[in-house]
């Protein structure tokens, strides 16, 4: 079966510093993957969404940025956060487009 | 484009309660309908779906049907327990994108 991880689980980072999260999938190969982030108490805003190794969209223009070096990898970069890049970060996978989306447990980064 | 409009929340209830939580939509097309659940601190758990019209999605007590004539896919629940509350989000997938739209999410609380 499939199954998807993130890390790390919350990281606590001081504006201006860099920011790399991690999202790796099991069981399955070449997944659409996706990153969102959820606000406290709001709904999910997608931020990018890869078809492949290396192919990236970005949804949000904002100081974050994604990479897919690896087929089941999916990174989640900042050079320098901002205290609105705090929140719970969500990344998802399907088997294409039109698929359900299944989510990982996902990173709660707070910005201080 | 596309849209989902979920009942505003918070929800509170008795356990063993009948439970609704509407969701009607807004879609070019016919899309595919989904209810996730999220527990506190965790991601999204697919809950259930429906992919056609008058289809019914079922899962863990919960049950949803797609209509078509009324543009909706109201949660319902015949028995809430405690172990129920949670944040529940409807979404569908937009036909031409083949992104996920998501309602703003309706938070549950079952009391003992």
């Amino acid at each position: 079966s499939q199954t998807i991880h993130q890390w790390p689980a919350t990281l606590v980072q001081p504006v201006g510093s860099p920011l790399s999260l991690e999202c790796t999938v099991e069981g399955t190969s070449n997944p659409n993957l996706y990153w969102y982030r959820q606000a406290a108490g709001r709904g999910l805003q997608l931020l990018f969404y890869s078809v492949g190794i290396g192919q990236i969209s970005s949804e949000v223009p904002q100081n974050l940025s994604a990479s897919r070096p690896q087929d089941r990898q999916f990174i989640l970069s900042s050079k320098k956060l901002l205290l609105s890049d705090s929140g719970f970060y969500l990344c998802a996978w399907s088997q294409g487009p039109g698929y359900e989306q299944y989510f990982g447990p996902g990173t709660r980064l707070t910005v201080t | 484009g596309d849209s989902v409009t979920q009942m505003e929340g918070p929800v509170t209830l008795s356990e063993e309660a009948f439970l609704t939580i509407n969701c009607t939509y807004t879609a070019t097309g016919y899309p595919s309908l989904f209810w996730y659940v999220q527990y506190p601190g965790e991601g999204l758990q697919l809950l259930l779906k429906a992919t056609k019209a008058d289809d019914k999605g079922s899962n863990k007590g919960f049950e949803a049907t797609y209509r078509k004539e009324t543009t909706s896919f109201h949660l319902e629940k015949g028995s809430v327990q405690v172990s129920d509350s949670a944040v529940y989000f409807c979404a569908l997938i937009d036909s031409g994108t083949y992104k996920y739209i998501f309602g703003t999410g309706t938070r549950l609380k079952v009391l003992a």
